[in-house]
């Protein structure tokens, strides 16, 4: 099993739809997980922090189920602009090492 | 607000060149990274480091070697540049806890012919 391993994607969905990715990690000392955003030919740059009460920003919502071994990032009423790759990031080594999924493609069509 | 910052941004190589790439942050962060992300494979880390004057491997360090002699500048240099080391590098940065955001640079795109 990979350390991270995302949905390949990519997922193509119309303006205002609610689309959900999933994540999940293989180490369960993993003590730390984000969301980042990536653009074309850009870094990737944070979207969100994931915590263990699951959290909300706007748009977009987070969670995270340990026992499981599982993240998830939803978004609702997708608007053309959130059309980039999401990255699912776990960390929690003892060097603090970020383990980085591969990512999944989304894109929003008007 | 300069952040992360890498130089050259772009550059072509020949096989059997040497290079180095620069890496420079200005937010006082002990951890320093360097990654290459290939299509299909995503970020894999080279090397990192945790400290002034450390450095570690990460998951593909071969043909690559890294200094951090000053706490704001992590080197990435290519001995023998190779077609396989065409890539796009990304140095990263982040204060020490893997709890906190890390920090990209915009990105070095490295081309050997």
């Amino acid at each position: 099993r990979k350390e991270v391993e995302q949905d390949p994607g990519p997922f193509n969905v119309p303006e205002g739809a609610t689309v959900a990715f999933n994540c999940t990690y293989s180490n369960s000392a993993s003590q730390s997980f984000f969301w980042y955003r990536q653009d074309c030919r850009k870094e990737p740059k944070l979207l969100m922090s994931v915590y263990s009460s699951g959290n909300e920003d706007g748009r977009f919502t987070a969670q995270l189920n340990r026992a499981s071994q599982y993240i998830s990032l939803l978004i609702r009423d997708s608007k053309l602009s959130d059309s980039a790759t999401y990255l699912c990031v776990v960390g929690g080594g003892s060097q603090g090492n970020l383990i980085f999924g591969k990512g999944t493609k989304l894109s929003v069509k008007p | 607000n300069a952040g992360v910052t890498q130089t050259p941004k772009f550059r072509v190589l020949k096989t059997g060149q040497s290079m180095t790439l620069l890496c420079a942050q200005d937010m006082n962060h002990e951890y320093m990274y360097w990654y290459r992300q290939d299509p299909g494979m995503g970020l894999r880390l080279i090397h990192y480091s945790v400290g002034e004057g450390t450095t570690a491997k990460g998951e593909v360090p071969d043909g690559y070697n890294v200094s951090r002699l000053k706490k704001q500048n992590f080197l990435l240099g290519l001995e023998s540049a190779a077609p396989s080391q065409t890539s796009v590098y990304f140095c990263a940065s982040t204060t020490g806890s893997s709890g906190n955001t890390i920090y990209f640079g915009e990105g070095s795109w490295l081309t050997v012919v």
